[in-house]
This record gives C-alpha cells, sequence and structure tokens, in this order.
C-alpha cells in the first residue's frame, strides 16, 4: 500500500526567501507525481505534473523534481510572496486515476 | 473553458439521511474521480468512473456509492449518513484513459452531518 508523507507539516517564511518543500513515498512503482495547492475551504489546484519518465518540471516560480529509486520529490518555491499562503499537497499516481495524497505541508508567508 | 463544477457547495444533513451529490467534468474529460477530505484522515480516494463505468473503487463502505452518465457528469451517494461522513468531498476530471494525466478539482461539496 503506498504511503505519501510530506515535510514539514508547517512553514513560516518572510516574503523573498526561497523554500524547499518534501514529499516521500514508499512504493517507486508511480505513473505520475502531482503537486497541487489548497486555500482554506477551496479545492484543489494542480501546479505541477511530473510524469515518471521525467526529471523535473518547472512553471513560473515553481520547480517540482522526482527521484523515484529515492522515493522522494521536492517542490521549489522561488522568491515567495504572501500570495503563496496555501497548503501544498503532493499526491503519488497508482492504478487509474487514483491519487494518493501526502498529508500537506502548511505554508505560511509573511511580509 | 469551464472548470469543474460541484454541486451543492454545502449542505447540512441529520444521522441516517442520504446524500447526492453531483460533479460535471470539464468538457470532453471522460474519467471523474471522487475523493474524501477530513482533517483525521486527509484526502483519500472513494472511487473513480470512466465511460460510465467504475474503474477504481477506495476503502469505504458500500453506503458511499456513484454512478456516471452518457455526458460524462458524475453523482455520488451517501446513505445512512454518520456523524463521521461529514467532510468536503471533491471531485476531479482528466481528459486521459491511462494513468498519466492530470487531474483537475472542483471546489469541492461540504457536507455536515449533525
Amino acid at each position: 500500500k503506498q504511503e505519501v508523507t510530506q515535510i514539514p507539516a508547517a512553514l513560516s517564511v518572510p516574503e523573498g526567501e526561497n523554500l524547499v518543500l518534501n514529499c516521500s513515498f514508499t512504493d517507486s512503482a508511480i505513473y505520475n507525481l502531482q503537486w497541487f495547492r489548497q486555500d482554506p475551504g477551496k479545492g484543489l489546484t494542480s501546479l505541477l505534473l511530473i510524469q515518471s519518465s521525467q526529471r523535473e518540471q518547472t512553471s513560473g516560480r515553481l520547480n517540482a523534481s522526482l527521484d523515484k529509486s529515492s522515493g522522494r520529490s521536492t517542490l521549489y518555491i522561488a522568491a515567495s510572496q504572501p500570495g503563496d499562503s496555501a497548503t501544498y499537497l503532493c499526491a503519488s499516481t497508482g492504478g487509474g486515476n487514483k491519487l494518493t495524497f501526502g498529508t500537506g505541508t502548511q505554508l505560511k508567508v509573511e511580509l | 473553458k469551464a472548470g469543474v463544477t460541484q454541486t451543492p457547495r454545502y449542505l447540512i444533513k441529520t444521522r441516517g439521511q442520504q446524500v447526492t451529490l453531483s460533479c460535471s467534468p470539464i468538457s470532453g474529460h471522460r474519467s471523474v474521480s471522487w475523493y474524501q477530505q477530513t482533517p483525521g484522515q486527509g484526502l483519500q480516494f472513494l472511487f473513480e468512473y470512466f465511460s460510465e463505468t467504475q474503474r477504481n473503487k477506495g476503502n469505504f463502505p458500500g453506503r458511499f456509492s456513484g454512478r456516471q452518465f452518457s455526458n460524462s457528469r458524475s453523482e455520488m451517494n451517501v446513505s445512512t449518513l454518520e456523524l463521521g461522513d461529514s467532510a468536503l468531498y471533491l471531485c476531479a476530471s482528466s481528459g486521459t484513459v491511462s494513468n498519466t494525466g492530470e487531474l483537475f478539482f472542483g471546489e469541492g461539496s461540504r457536507l455536515t452531518v449533525l
């Protein structure tokens, strides 16, 4: 059974800082890994999707990497802004479109 | 292009009642999956439908059921509601048949069971 863990559970940083969010998974037989953000009381917004054959994906100030052999993915956020404050979730895909989610990292970017 | 639409957004029910939630996927998407989010258990997979057929099912009791219509719209039903069913129910759609596609989520339906 796939288990996905995210560290840290919560993170508070000053505006402008670069930061890394970590995601680890126990079963390396994944099809892809997806990062989402969730604002309070809202649904999930897809940030980046990394296919199992890829090593990383970039979108604007976001860069996600995937290392299947070690069961790890990282989300790098450059020059953080208060608008980045949200909960960040990683999820691996097994069979079908079934996602296994991590526990999330609650990020607060302070002025 | 419209996103994933879920209705209703909020609802309150009492124990023993049943509830039906609706999800309209992104136009052209044929895969719809449902997730339950609670503070204690996080996000958990309920089931996935593709072309009106249930393709995957999570570890939830039989009180949780779903279906998909020919236009890809999906509904999920929870019967004999329990307090523990209070949660945010999220629907996601995908445009691919395989496991490699990106999932897009709706805003969710927040169910409160009293």
